[in-house]
């Protein structure tokens, strides 16, 4: 049982790139979750889904898109990279609601130059 | 805007001693609360959460919630070095949002 996984772990952008990041869980969660975290802040959210099919915006949706094809995936698509995306991102999971225990990942450390 | 508030530390406290971690809330309609702690360059993991008002315990940990004051705090009991990292309080936000609003993270750090 791997729990949540993301890849990569490390990436380098330049301005105006695009890039996909990779979110899997294997707990048959229906919840999933992208948050940043800017160095010394919080967790910021960027999108969550409740269900294949289903996603939608939290605080921070600029600059990002997201897809929710199956239970198991939940990918973020940054379009025209900036340096204001320069962050860690954590993918996250819990079985029904928010209210239950979101599991994260291991984390995506991303620096767009 | 809703908004979680926590002393960004750092906490120091000696190993043996009481750490006591602060959070206050704005939205009255907040029903549930949590604390994740975070390790320096890893992340988060639940440690406690608490739904009624009063004080919840686990082992060296116990969560106190004062909704009327809309207050949340984590209590660590013979603080260890291990217990050394961020800690960062979560509020749902109130009116059944699927939504957690964090915190900043309060740094504390256990001295042998």
């Amino acid at each position: 049982n791997a729990g949540v996984t993301q890849t990569p772990k490390f990436r380098i952008l330049k301005i105006g790139q695009s890039m996909t990041l990779q979110c899997t869980q294997d707990m048959n969660h229906n919840y999933m979750y992208w948050y940043r975290q800017d160095p010394g802040m919080g967790l910021k959210l960027i999108y969550y889904s409740v269900g294949a099919g289903i996603t939608d915006k939290g605080e921070v949706p600029n600059g990002y898109n997201v897809s929710r094809s199956t239970t198991e995936d939940f990918p973020l698509r940054l379009e025209l990279a900036a340096p204001s995306q320069t962050s860690v991102y954590f993918c996250a999971s819990s079985y029904q609601s928010s209210t239950d225990t979101q599991y994260f990942g291991p984390g995506t450390r991303l620096t767009v130059l | 805007q809703k908004e979680v508030e926590q002393n960004s530390g750092p906490l120091s406290v000696p190993e043996g001693a009481i750490a006591s971690l602060n959070c206050t809330y704005s939205d009255r309609g907040s029903q549930s609360f949590f604390w994740y702690r975070q390790y320096s360059g890893k992340s988060p993991e639940l440690i406690m959460f608490i739904y009624s008002n009063g004080d919840k315990e686990d082992g060296r940990f116990t969560a106190q919630l004062n909704k009327a004051s809309q207050y949340v705090s984590l209590l660590i009991r013979d603080s260890q070095p291990s217990d050394s990292a961020t800690y960062l309080c979560a509020v749902n936000i109130g009116g059944g949002s699927e939504k957690l609003v964090f915190g900043k993270g309060t740094k504390l750090t256990v001295n042998p």
